[in-house]
């Protein structure tokens, strides 16, 4: 069982079409990342949220860190097939040895077909 | 700034080869980690360091170490490659702080036969 649970794993849908996928987790975050990763390249990051509540514009997509800093969604308005891709959350936590840590979910694969 | 880079981009293993995945940075970042990525798994943490000199395990560690002699450098160990250890592993470093905003390299495709 991961300690970040994304929703859906995939998900196909037509240009213009609105989505969301979920970041569920039963432990608390210092702030969550959401990154985007295309085929045989690294994941980039898209946005960070830090307050519980938080929600952030980028062009497109919303994202909002749940109140308990425990969830987060990403939603798309009117998606394109540049937004295909593989959508992946991460949270930050505390490890008790050392430093922080960062753990990621198991990613959500978005297609949008034209 | 060059950013993440990790060399080799590709390679292939028999089962008990040694290797070492290097990875350097070019920003000045604290935190170095390194992750392996297998299909429906996401990224899993396999070793981070938060300075030169100091490293600790992350989620899945057996089979691998490193080692941070410098601020800029941090090479992943295999120390008797398994076909389990098939994957692509990924470079990643950021700032301390609150956040640890990660940026990652292009990635090596390892796979062991």
């Amino acid at each position: 069982t991961q300690l970040l649970e994304q929703s859906p794993q995939f998900l196909s849908i037509q240009e213009g079409e609105n989505l969301t996928v979920y970041c569920n987790s039963s432990s608390v975050f210092s702030s969550l990342q959401w990154y985007r990763q295309e085929p045989g390249e690294g994941p980039v990051l898209l946005v960070t949220v830090v307050t519980g509540g938080e929600v952030k514009k980028l062009k497109r997509l919303t994202f909002q860190f749940g109140d308990a800093r425990k969830d987060s969604s990403l939603h798309i308005t009117a998606a394109q097939p540049g937004d295909t891709g593989l959508y992946l959350c991460a949270g930050a936590r505390v490890n008790n040895n050392a430093g922080n840590m960062l753990t990621f979910g198991g990613g959500t694969r978005l297609m949008v077909k034209p | 700034n060059a950013g993440v880079t990790q060399t080799p981009k590709f390679q292939v293993l028999k089962t008990g080869q040694s290797m070492t995945l290097q990875c350097a940075q070019d920003m000045n970042h604290e935190y170095m980690s390194w992750y392996r990525q297998d299909p429906g798994m996401g990224l899993r943490l396999i070793h981070y360091s938060v300075g030169a000199g100091i490293t600790d395990q992350g989620e899945v560690p057996n089979g691998y170490n490193v080692s941070r002699s410098t601020t800029e450098d941090f090479p992943l160990r295999l120390l008797s490659a398994a076909p389990s250890q098939t994957s692509v592993y990924f470079c990643a470093s950021s700032y301390l702080g609150r956040t640890y905003e990660q940026y990652f390299g292009p990635g090596t495709r390892l796979t062991v036969t």
